[in-house]
């Protein structure tokens, strides 16, 4: 069963500071996804990496990710307070041994507050 | 223009209700899953569905079913509520997802309709 670990779980930051938020997964997978969710809200997809190596950036927000190490990284530069949120990282995966459909797997999210 | 839709919004009901949840994507995606995220925000699969397969996880009860009209509409029916169930419950879609493709990022990505929060009493 696939297993997708964020940490950490709850992140609280100072506005301008620097922060990293991990996501280890315990098996090969070519696709990982970063959500955004605020409260009472859906989901709001951040960035696609769909190779070992790939790097995205959307303004203080920069995700990598690492396929031979099942780790991506979304870095947080100069945080401000509108950033707060939940973050996701979620890991595509075949539904079962042989399935040509893929699933999602998510990782249990990263609660960040920024303080003023 | 909404991509994905959902109704209703919010859902309460008591034990023992059948009840049903309706979603909609104008997308013109194949692919249409239902998650549901509990309490403490943790977001599962619960079944995925194109023209050709729909996968159920292997977590959830029978007394969840989901049911589509057509390519756009992923239907949730839920049977004998139970506490439990309470959580939000959100439809997605994407193109068809599977191993076969070789596109670039938007032939992959998920689109979250708002969610339903469903309150069983």
């Amino acid at each position: 069963e696939l297993k997708v670990e964020q940490n950490p779980l709850f992140l609280s930051m100072q506005e301008g500071k620097n922060y990293t938020i991990y996501c280890n997964y315990s098996t090969t997978s070519d696709r990982l996804y970063w959500y955004r969710q605020d409260p009472g809200k859906s989901l709001e997809s951040l960035f696609v990496l769909l190779s070992n190596g790939a790097v995205k950036q959307e303004g203080r927000l920069m995700a990598s990710l690492d396929t031979k190490a099942r780790l991506s990284t979304l870095h947080i530069t100069a945080a401000v307070h509108d950033l707060s949120a939940t973050y996701f990282c979620a890991v595509d995966s075949p539904a079962y041994s042989g399935a040509g459909s893929y699933q999602l797997t998510f990782g249990k999210g990263t609660k960040l507050s920024v303080i003023p | 223009d909404t991509a994905v839709s959902q109704t209703p919004k919010y859902l309460v009901t008591q034990m023992g209700n059948d009840k049903s949840i309706k979603c909609e994507q104008n997308l013109g995606h194949d692919t249409m899953y239902w998650y549901k995220q509990d309490s403490k925000k943790f977001l599962k699969i619960m079944f995925s569905y194109n023209n050709k397969e729909l996968i159920i996880n292997e977590t959830v009860p029978n007394r969840f079913s989901p049911k589509s009209p057509d390519k756009a509409h992923l239907n949730l029916h839920i049977n004998s509520l139970e506490l439990g169930d309470s959580a939000v419950y959100f439809c997605a879609s994407s193109q068809e997802h599977s191993s076969g493709l070789a596109g670039g990022p938007e032939d992959y990505e998920q689109y979250f309709g708002p969610g339903t929060r469903l309150t069983v009493t």
